[in-house]
């Protein structure tokens, strides 16, 4: 089965940047996917078909795509985005997660 | 503005059965492939089944395929799923969402405890 990777921990200081990465086979063949899972939250999505914003999530949230990695980046890193970060993508009709990646701001 | 509000979790016996539902609202639900996804206490997110728009094709994670059965009701905009032959490793919060390729919008969740 398809496996995705994440390194488990990030920190970042406010204003800086943070980037998480996710790896898997070819996975610049495949649409990636991150969602953002505040504690005692639902997730939400932040990104979606690699590099696209839905309505409402902030311009400081990117994403890209190629190779064997994707990789989300926060631009100027606030407070509030301090959460769980997983990726997501479609294989064989189904659905598959990285293992998460929590981003503390310090 | 889409709601997802799932139902029917609880507490469940090793080997026994519970139903959630999803009703859904805001927008047009026989549109939209929806999908079940689980977080057991503490851990990742873990897919679980995804379900067409028509209700036609369906398609299960191998580790609740032949116990799970996801379906919709599109005249009542309503998901379920059907959980059989519990086991203590399905604990988690299950979170309906729409959509299969992208997860645009999931529910608060509902919790599901395996445990005798």
């Amino acid at each position: 089965s398809y496996e995705l990777t994440q390194p488990p921990a990030v920190s970042v200081s406010p204003g800086q940047a943070a980037s998480i990465t996710c790896s898997g086979d070819r996975l610049g063949d495949k649409y990636v996917c991150w969602y953002q899972q505040k504690s005692g939250q639902a997730p939400v999505l932040v990104i979606y078909q690699n590099n696209k914003r839905p309505s409402g999530i902030p311009e400081r949230f990117s994403g890209s795509n190629s190779g064997n990695t994707a990789t989300l980046t926060i631009s100027g890193t606030q407070a509030t985005d301090e959460a769980d970060y997983y990726c997501q993508a479609w294989d064989s009709r189904t659905v598959v997660f990285g293992g998460g990646t929590k981003v503390t701001v310090l | 503005e889409v709601q997802l509000l799932e139902s029917g979790g609880g507490l469940g016996q090793p080997g026994g059965s519970l139903r959630l539902s999803c009703a859904a609202s805001g927008f047009t639900f026989s549109s939209y492939s929806m999908s079940w996804v689980r977080q057991a206490p503490g851990k990742g997110l873990e897919w679980v089944s995804t379900i067409s728009r028509s209700g036609a094709r369906t398609y299960y994670a191998d580790s609740v395929k032949g116990r799970f059965t996801i379906s919709r009701d599109n005249s009542k905009d309503t998901l379920h799923l059907q959980m059989s032959s519990l086991r203590t490793e399905d604990t988690a919060v299950y979170y309906c969402a729409k959509e299969w390729q992208q997860l645009e919008s999931w529910g608060q969740g509902t919790l599901v405890t395996v445990s005798s």
